[in-house]
């Protein structure tokens, strides 16, 4: 089946620093990729939607600014947090799809934790 | 705006107990609907879904049918195994959208 990896998949950093997390489709090419976060026993919260070669899509709520998406090939979507902040100490999970209709993979995800 | 509940957990059986994970949903079209898994270490995977009304969706010997009357969508297996210990998760996606809407998920716990 298509694989989806997600590096790093832990990551601590201090508070002010910026810290990218890669998503790769290692076995199809992903036209959309889409970037979650989920805190403790709570849901799987879409943050954006990136199409390759194209701005990213935020959701209602998710800073632009501070969450920087880019999809700069079929393979890799990048998460960029910009000046991190404890509160945004979360599990971030990525997913990846190709040919419409045929659904999302999903990564591992990648755990932060801002000190 | 669309969203999906399912059961709290975690839920702790024992081996060949029957299961039942609890989701509903409320939805402004005709949904289809998901149950994922996501075991230890790893990422989410699909395990079934149901496009429409009255549809069941199975594999692996779990079930789920599309209850349109009573918009739900609940998990069920009749033997669980220790290998299905894992977090499960509800979600809907609306017609013409690849927009997955989750349940918070539910840690399914299997003792031998």
């Amino acid at each position: 089946g298509a694989v989806v990896s997600q590096h790093p998949s832990w990551v601590i950093c201090k508070s002010g620093t910026s810290v990218k997390i890669e998503c790769r489709s290692l076995d199809f090419q992903a036209t959309t990729m889409f970037w979650y976060r989920q805190f403790p026993k709570q849901s799987l919260m879409l943050m954006a939607t990136s199409n390759e070669g194209s701005k990213a899509t935020y959701e209602q709520g998710v800073e632009k600014d501070k969450f920087l998406i880019n999809h700069a090939s079929l393979t890799l979507s990048t998460l960029t947090v910009t000046s991190a902040h404890p509160e945004d100490s979360s599990f971030y999970i990525c997913s990846a799809s190709g040919l419409a209709g045929v659904g999302q993979y999903f990564g591992p995800g990648t755990r932060l934790t801002v000190l | 705006g669309d969203s999906v509940t399912q059961m709290e957990g975690p839920v702790t059986l024992s081996e060949e107990a029957f299961l039942t994970i609890n989701c509903t949903y409320t939805a402004t079209g005709y949904p289809s609907l998901f149950w994922y898994v996501q075991y230890p270490g790893e990422g989410l995977q699909l395990l079934l879904k149901a496009t429409k009304a009255d549809d069941k969706g199975s594999n692996k010997g779990f079930e789920a049918t599309y209850r349109k009357e009573t918009t739900s969508f609940h998990l069920e297996k009749g033997s669980v195994q220790v290998s299905d210990s894992a977090v499960y998760f509800c979600a809907l996606r609306e017609g013409g959208s690849e927009k997955l809407v989750f349940g918070k998920g539910t840690k399914l716990t299997v003792n031998p």
